[in-house]
């Protein structure tokens, strides 16, 4: 199938870190992107990264990507509550259109 | 303010009934997409537009879909004869689209139910 494939729930205490994990399916898309969305609102972009990096650090957020296995991770250090969200990885394919996983829904627990 | 925005942010309707939304996209965004997003999976494409040409559209956009970018610049989606299987929130996003890469840069969607 085409599936971007996400896990399903994680829950998490205020101050730890957070892994969220993505495998996606298109070996050719150039860009990976990582979205949030809270409750009734849009999409958020939080970071992306190129194919032919390994990681990418942005403030609190480190992403990691597995080329071989197509295989994209999301950290997020200390974990504050206004963290609590879906997160959506999507990859970029060659047509334009990005396509989603069904979303990880983080919980913070103060 | 200068994201996406789109009207109404709550549409509710009876099965037959036509509805009409719209999106304004960030002001000097060349490209527009259209995602359908139902509860608990992630936004599905529909369609895009680069400027007022409509360049793609999914096999999810059956003919009672139209979308339109008259100027290339706020875009409408219409659906016509709705159907409970409409009930979904419906993504705008726009972009800039340069060599190098392209973020997309969300609305917060329209919420549709079919009654």
């Amino acid at each position: 199938g085409e599936d971007v494939e996400q896990s399903l729930f994680l829950s998490v205490r205020e101050g730890d870190s957070s892994v969220i994990n993505c495998t996606y399916t298109d070996s050719s898309s150039t860009y990976l992107y990582w979205y949030k969305q809270e409750p009734g609102a849009g999409l958020q972009l939080l970071t992306y990264i190129f194919s032919n990096m390994d990681m990418k650090q942005d403030q609190r957020l480190t992403v990691l990507l597995n080329k071989k296995d197509k295989h994209l991770s999301l950290r997020i250090a200390d974990t504050q509550t206004g963290d609590s969200a879906i997160y959506f990885c999507a990859e970029r394919r060659g047509n334009n259109r990005l396509a989603f996983g069904k979303g990880n829904q983080v919980v913070v627990i103060p | 303010d200068t994201g996406v925005s789109q009207d109404p942010r709550h549409k509710i309707t009876k099965r037959g009934q036509n509805v009409t939304f719209r999106c304004d996209p960030i002001s000097e965004h060349n490209r527009l997409y259209w995602y359908r997003q139902t509860l608990g999976q992630g936004p599905e494409f529909l369609t895009y537009f680069q400027n007022e040409a409509q360049l793609e559209k999914s096999r999810l956009l059956s003919d009672r879909f139209s979308a339109e970018r008259p100027k290339g610049s706020f875009s409408t989606l219409e659906i016509q004869r709705t159907e409970q299987g409409d009930s979904a929130m419906y993504l705008c996003a726009s972009s800039y689209q340069d060599a190098t890469n392209e973020k997309l840069f969300f609305g917060s969607g329209t919420q549709l139910s079919v009654l």
